[in-house]
């Protein structure tokens, strides 16, 4: 039973190209969440997504950012337009259906891509 | 507002210590993880948990819901356990899914 899997690992771009990262969940689960890592940071909150439907962006920025969960494939997160300031880790989780309010599911995380912008 | 503290952010050790990692949280949660990251590493849930205590092998969890405040020990530390711990919180008032995270603590357990 494969884990959370994104590809690439490791990406590098320059100013102004497009990066496009993935994600594909654990088997059964059909929920997935983005998070990003930027250097000596915490981890923040992106977007939270289900299949074919944006449940919360509120954690992306408001241009360039924009993801998507497909019925069929990963979840692609998509950066346009690459700054220095996007050089970060992404990482992507995934759950079960969500749990009550009082009794989340929990999250499995993948290996994070790292992407590098030059 | 809705913040995760922890403590120590860093911390080195001797083999086969006791270690012990704290996590407080300013207003209700409903459930908490204990993450581990090896550095360029992915992220590895060790643990989930919303009251009392769980334990995996050499790790304990312990949450106290009341004083807002969890931690995580490592009994007999081993230079592999050398990793960035990292707690994170489900606030009761907002979602059941979005995690608020600390911003980690640095073990280095030497040989």
């Amino acid at each position: 039973n494969a884990g959370v899997m994104q590809n690439p690992r490791h990406l590098v771009r320059r100013r102004g190209q497009e990066a496009r990262l993935r994600c594909s969940p654990m088997k059964g689960h059909s929920h997935v969440y983005w998070y990003r890592q930027l250097p000596e940071e915490g981890l923040k909150f992106m977007v939270y997504l289900q299949k074919e439907n944006i449940i919360d962006e509120s954690g992306m920025p408001k241009e360039r950012f924009s993801a998507e969960f497909p019925k069929e494939g990963p979840s692609i997160l998509r950066i346009q337009q690459v700054v220095r300031g996007d050089s970060a880790a992404y990482f992507c989780a995934s759950s079960p259906p969500a749990g009550t309010r009082d009794t989340p599911n929990e999250q499995f995380f993948g290996p994070g891509t790292r992407l590098t912008v030059l | 507002k809705n913040e995760v503290e922890q403590s120590p952010q860093n911390l080195t050790a001797q083999e086969g210590e006791f270690i012990t990692i704290n996590c407080s949280y300013s207003v209700g949660i409903s459930a908490l993880h204990w993450l581990q990251q090896h550095p360029g590493g992915g992220i590895v849930s060790l643990f989930m948990l919303s009251s009392g205590k769980k334990k995996h092998g050499r790790l304990i969890a312990t949450i106290n819901i009341q004083e807002k405040h969890s931690s995580l020990h490592i009994t007999a530390s081993h230079p592999r356990d050398s990793a960035v711990y990292i707690c994170a919180a489900y606030f009761s008032g907002g979602s059941n899914y979005k995690l608020t995270f600390g911003k980690g603590t640095l073990l280095t357990v030497n040989p």
